[in-house]
């Protein structure tokens, strides 16, 4: 069964707007990671955050998670042209299994 | 490094006919994953290895399709006999220890079974 679900499944924004995904999950986590795909390429790992860690940040790229609440968020600030891909979160369970990704937000980003 | 590498980039094949994927991984990564991309069904986890030993391979769809690693540096996905809804962009990802680490992508085989 699915496990990261993403929301919203596609977004449009303009230039230097940011850009706010989320994922939910279902079951207890280790850890979830965030990835991002551009069209026909392989995903690209952008950011970790363990379950006992609430923020973090890596350039523009901010990730929070809400273990009580299950979810977690990526916000991209000033976004630009080439911030265009899909979306990707992946939870891993307490054993260090399972590694199961959601079905991701396409995210598009307008000049 | 190279990355993880991935042959072929594309295959075209025709029912029935055996494919076989290849993938090299990230040098000193021991823990190697199989996926499966298409538009219906997303990216699924086919299969991993973890020191050229599967742990998990409850996503193989069914007994068509089969994977070794026969050692740290090499890994194959074979279908056989593949069929039309097989098509669908395999990619083979590397990470060092088990599946918690952030896993490193290979650009993917794009295949087609007409």
């Amino acid at each position: 069964s699915q496990q990261g679900e993403e929301d919203p499944q596609a977004l449009s924004i303009q230039e230097g707007e940011n850009a706010t995904m989320n994922c939910s999950y279902k079951t207890s986590i280790n850890n979830l990671q965030w990835y991002r795909q551009n069209s026909g390429r392989g995903l690209v790992h952008l950011i970790l955050i363990r379950s006992n860690e609430r923020e973090k940040h890596s350039g523009r790229l901010r990730v929070t998670l809400d273990t009580s609440k299950k979810s977690s968020s990526l916000l991209i600030t000033a976004s630009r042209a080439a911030d265009t891909a899909s979306y990707f979160c992946a939870t891993v369970d307490n054993y260090g299994q399972n590694f199961v990704f959601g079905p991701g937000t396409r995210l598009s980003v307008l000049p | 490094d190279a990355g993880v590498i991935q042959s072929p980039r594309h295959e075209v094949t025709e029912m029935g006919q055996e494919v076989t994927l290849r993938c090299k991984p990230i040098s000193g990564h021991n823990s190697l994953f199989w996926y499966r991309q298409t538009m219906m069904r997303g990216l699924e986890l086919l299969i991993y290895f973890n020191n050229n030993v599967p742990i998990d391979d409850s996503g193989m769809p069914e007994d068509r399709f089969s994977a070794k690693m026969p050692n740290a540096s090499f890994s194959t996905l074979k279908i056989q006999p593949s069929e039309p809804r097989d098509s669908a962009v395999y990619f083979c990802a590397s990470s060092f220890s088990r599946q918690g680490n952030e896993q490193f992508f290979g650009p993917g085989t794009r295949l087609t079974v007409l």
